[in-house]
């Protein structure tokens, strides 16, 4: 079935260190992209999405592309900051409402002043 | 304009106990999607409600139980509650052109004793 996989954690960066999560998918079809995230007391929010291939989302900074030949689509972010501190989300839907959303496991991030 | 609302914010109860859990979708939202997320874990999809009826349902046993409403709030119900019930468990609304993002709640934590 279709399934995220991405880079355990936590995963822990000094302000303004570059920074990139790792995240692979299966799924049949052609499915949206997603990182959602989880900042520390607060609801899922979504940071960025990329609907077919070679996309790039974008959003605070963060970026991710969608590789359809390497069936990933990793987070990156230039320099980190303190308040980026959250558990980020990969995660893709295959449905054309994009309303039934399969997650990873999540990544913790913490970053050190 | 007020997000999804869920309610209520946590919850104990035991064994074999039920339990109702209810969200208000954002304004303007007509799909309602329960998800659970154990702790550590990514969000599992449970089962969506469109126009009153179940549109899509995850692998979730028939204990998870669901309900929408004509103003398009939703309720979730789990009968014969297990230790492994224990989650917080988020709603999200969205609209059902597929043309906006989801939006997630803050979630029930529910933890059975």
């Amino acid at each position: 079935g279709d399934s995220v996989t991405q880079m355990e954690g936590p995963v822990t960066l000094s302000e303004e260190a570059f920074l990139t999560i790792n995240c692979t998918y299966t799924a049949t079809g052609y499915p949206s992209l997603f990182w959602y995230v989880q900042y520390p007391g607060e609801g899922l929010q979504l940071l960025l999405k990329a609907t077919k291939a070679d996309d790039k989302g974008s959003n605070k900074g963060f970026e991710a592309t969608y590789r359809k030949e390497t069936t990933s689509f990793h987070l990156e972010k230039g320099s980190v900051q303190v308040s980026d501190s959250a558990v980020y989300f990969c995660a893709l839907s295959t449905t054309n409402r994009d309303d039934k959303i399969i997650f990873g496991k999540g990544t913790r991030l913490h970053i050190l002043p | 304009d007020a997000g999804v609302t869920q309610s209520p914010t946590h919850l104990i109860k035991t064994r074999g106990q039920q339990v109702t859990l209810r969200c208000s979708p954002k304004s303007g939202h007509d799909t309602v999607s329960w998800y659970q997320q154990a702790l550590g874990q990514g969000p599992q999809f449970i089962f969506q409600y469109y126009e009153e009826e179940e549109r899509q349902r995850g692998n979730f046993p028939d204990r998870f139980s669901g309900h929408q409403f004509p103003n398009y709030s939703s309720e979730l119900n789990v009968n014969a509650l297990l230790l492994g019930d224990s989650a917080l468990y988020l709603c999200a609304s969205s609209s059902g052109q597929g043309d906006q993002p989801q939006h997630f709640g803050d979630g029930t934590r529910l933890s059975i004793l």
